[in-house]
This record gives C-alpha cells, structure tokens and sequence, in this order.
C-alpha cells in the first residue's frame, strides 16, 4: 500500500505551458509538504500545509501555487513554467504540532521528475 | 539559507567496510534525522534523534545526536550492496518549524 503517492511520475512540458502535480497520502498526517530536488540532490522546501492551512511559504515564485483541498492532498500548480523549474519535486507528509517530536519525522513520495523544454 | 554541513560528499568503499558521515551546523538543532534516498526514490526515514547525546541503531546503522546539538553522525557497519545510495541529514533547528537538509552523501560500493 502505497503511503505518499504522486503523479505524474514523470512530466515534460514546454517552457511558458501551465501544469499540475498532484499528491495523496493515507498515513492519517495532518502536515503535508512540497519539496524541490535540484540537480546537485539538494533538498529545499517549498511549502506546507497543516490541515489545508498554509504554514511555510518559502521565497518560491508567484508561479507556483498550492492549493490542499483535505488534509490528505495537497496539490502544486506552476504557471508559465521556466527552464529553471525543472528539478524533480517531492511530495511529504508528517503528523501535525499534535503529534509531538514525530512531527518531524517526514514521509516523502516517488517524487515527480519535471522537464522543462 | 540554513544549510547543514555535511562530510564527506561522496564515498567510495569495498563491501563489509564500515562508513561513517557526520553534518554540523552553526545553530543549535532539536532534532536530527538521517534519510537514504535510491536512485529515482523518495528519500526514506532511517533514523531519527530526538535528544542530545541519544545514540540509536537501526540493524547495522548507528545515529548520534551531537552533546553540543549542532552536529550528528551515522555510521553503518559492514556495508553491503544495497547500501549504496545518498544519505541525507536533515535536522529541525530550535524554533523552526520547518527541517534543514544537508547536501548528501554518495555511496558507491564496490563489490
């Protein structure tokens, strides 16, 4: 069973083009995030959510927008995608503040590999 | 931003030789966590440290949280094959409430 799931796994797109990623977990977490892989492995949160609020807004362009409609998805939406978007983008998710020191302990998806062309 | 440090970058070893890598930082962490990401994989939990000075293994991996909380190592004994792959730090810093990752390190293994 899978516990963070994400789709697509893999999107290639043209540069100015609009697209979504999706993002599902059923571990019963009230925290989800967005991550994003660079080229180098690095790691970088983008944003979270606790119960669909949003709690980290990193400095991430206007172009990306979140949008969690329960607390079991939460879903990223770029617009006028660049050629410095494509990166490989996670998906986590943790208990919430309730759920003491395990709230750090982050589950992370597949990841979704964006192309941008 | 906040990074962590994290050594080496990149290890290459025999299978059955020990490994250890180690992240420190400048600020004071509450909490220290190791993850190992395959390749085409979402990074996975292996340990997590919640106090300074904790020592946690998990089969032949062995994490510690720093005594000063700025600084954790793991070490994993006699490697096999399936340990290559990047491991990853990350690590909540006090009064954050987001977790910092460091850069990784490579694994290769040669048989």
């Amino acid at each position: 069973d899978t516990a963070v799931s994400q789709t697509p796994k893999y999107l290639v797109t043209q540069m100015g083009n609009d697209k979504s990623i999706k993002c599902e977990q059923n571990l019963g977490h009230d925290t989800m995030y967005w991550y994003k892989q660079d080229s180098k492995k690095f790691l970088k949160i983008m944003f979270s959510y606790n119960n669909k609020e949003l709690i980290i807004n990193e400095t991430v362009p206007n172009r990306f927008s979140p949008k969690s409609p329960d607390k079991a998805h939460l879903n990223l939406h770029i617009n006028s995608l660049e050629l410095g978007d494509s990166a490989v983008y996670f998906c986590a998710s943790s208990y919430g503040l309730a759920g003491g020191f395990s709230y750090n302990e982050q589950f992370f998806g597949p990841g979704t590999r964006l192309t941008v062309l | 931003g906040q990074q962590l440090n994290q050594s080496p970058q990149s290890m290459f070893i025999q299978e059955g030789e020990d490994v250890s890598m180690n992240c420190t930082s400048s600020s004071i962490f509450n909490t220290w966590l190791w993850y190992k990401q395959d390749p085409g994989e979402g990074p996975v939990l292996l340990i997590a440290l919640y106090k300074a000075g904790e020592l946690t293994s998990n089969g032949r991996l062995t994490a510690q949280f720093g005594i000063t909380r700025k600084d954790s190592f793991l070490n994993i004994s006699a490697s096999i094959p399936s340990d290559v792959g990047i491991y990853f730090c990350a690590g909540q810093i006090q009064g954050a409430q987001k977790l910092v990752f460091g850069q990784g390190t490579r694994l290769t293994i040669n048989p």
